[in-house]
C-alpha cells in the first residue's frame, strides 16, 4: 500500500462522452503525475501537477486536462472519449516537483477506462 | 528525448533459477534509474532506484540492479527466484534535473513456475 487511492476504480464511457477520474496523494506529497497504460504496455506519462500548477505534459492532445486542489489531490478529465482512450489510468505522487531522491513516485491502484 | 528498452517480453524460469532482465534507455545525459513491478491484480510497486553513487542497488525482495553508464543499461538481478515473483516489472527513466516524468519500458513478463 503506498497510500494513494484512486476513484472509480472501474468506468465504462461510449465515445464522444466526457470522464473525470480523481486521485489522493500520499500524505506529505504535493505532486501529483497522471499515466496512460494500454494494454500490454508501459505506462506513459500524461501530464504533472505540483502546487495546483502544471509542472509538465507529455504528448496527449488537449482534451486531456487536469486540475491539483489545496490539498494535493488531483482530477484527469478527458473530454470527447475516443476508443483508444480506453486504459488503466495510473496516478502517482511524489514528495516534491523538484529534481531528487525525494522526487521518487509512488502510484495508486489505477482507474480501467472503457470506452465503447 | 529519451526512450527505454526492454527486450525480454516474456520469461519463464523455475523456482531457484537466477534471473536478470536487460533495461537499456537512450539519452544523451545523466538519468535517474527505476524498476517497478506490478503484481497480478496490484498496483506498480517501487523495486529500486538508482540517482548517483554505488551503480549496484540493493531493492527489497532481494533485488538489484546494476547501473552500466558505458552501455545505457540498468539490468534487474535476482540469484534465486520464487513463485511469488510472478509478475510484470517494468524499467524507468528520468533525465537527471528534471522532476519525476517518467518514461517506462514496454515492460517484461516474468512467471516462475515450481
Amino acid at each position: 500500500e503506498t497510500g494513494v487511492t484512486q476513484s472509480p476504480t472501474h468506468l465504462i464511457k461510449t465515445r464522444g462522452q466526457q470522464v473525470t477520474l480523481r486521485c489522493s496523494s500520499q500524505s506529505g506529497h504535493n505532486t501529483v503525475s497522471w499515466y496512460q497504460q494500454a494494454l500490454g504496455q508501459g505506462p506513459q506519462f500524461i501530464f504533472q501537477y505540483y502546487r495546483e500548477e502544471e509542472n509538465g505534459r507529455g504528448n496527449f492532445p488537449p482534451r486531456f486536462s487536469g486540475l491539483q486542489f489545496p490539498n494535493y489531490s488531483s482530477e484527469l478529465n478527458v473530454n470527447a472519449l475516443e476508443l483508444d482512450d480506453s486504459a488503466l489510468y495510473l496516478c502517482a505522487s511524489s514528495a516534491s516537483g523538484l529534481a531528487g531522491p525525494r522526487d521518487t513516485q509512488y502510484f495508486g491502484p489505477g482507474t480501467r477506462l472503457t470506452v465503447l | 528525448a529519451q526512450s527505454v528498452s526492454q527486450h525480454n517480453h516474456h520469461v519463464i524460469l523455475s523456482e531457484a533459477a537466477s534471473l536478470e532482465l536487460g533495461c537499456n534507455y537512450s539519452y544523451g545525459g545523466t538519468v535517474n534509474l527505476f524498476w517497478y513491478v506490478q503484481y497480478p491484480g496490484q498496483h506498480l510497486q517501487l523495486l529500486l532506484k538508482y540517482f548517483s553513487g554505488d551503480p549496484l542497488v540493493k531493492g527489497i525482495k532481494g533485488f538489484e540492479a546494476e547501473f552500466i553508464k558505458s552501455k545505457f543499461s540498468f539490468n534487474l538481478r535476482k540469484p534465486s527466484v520464487q513463485w511469488s515473483d510472478t509478475a510484470e516489472y517494468f524499467c524507468a527513466v528520468n533525465p537527471t534535473g528534471t522532476a519525476s516524468k517518467l518514461t517506462f519500458g514496454t515492460g517484461t513478463r516474468l512467471q516462475v513456475t515450481l
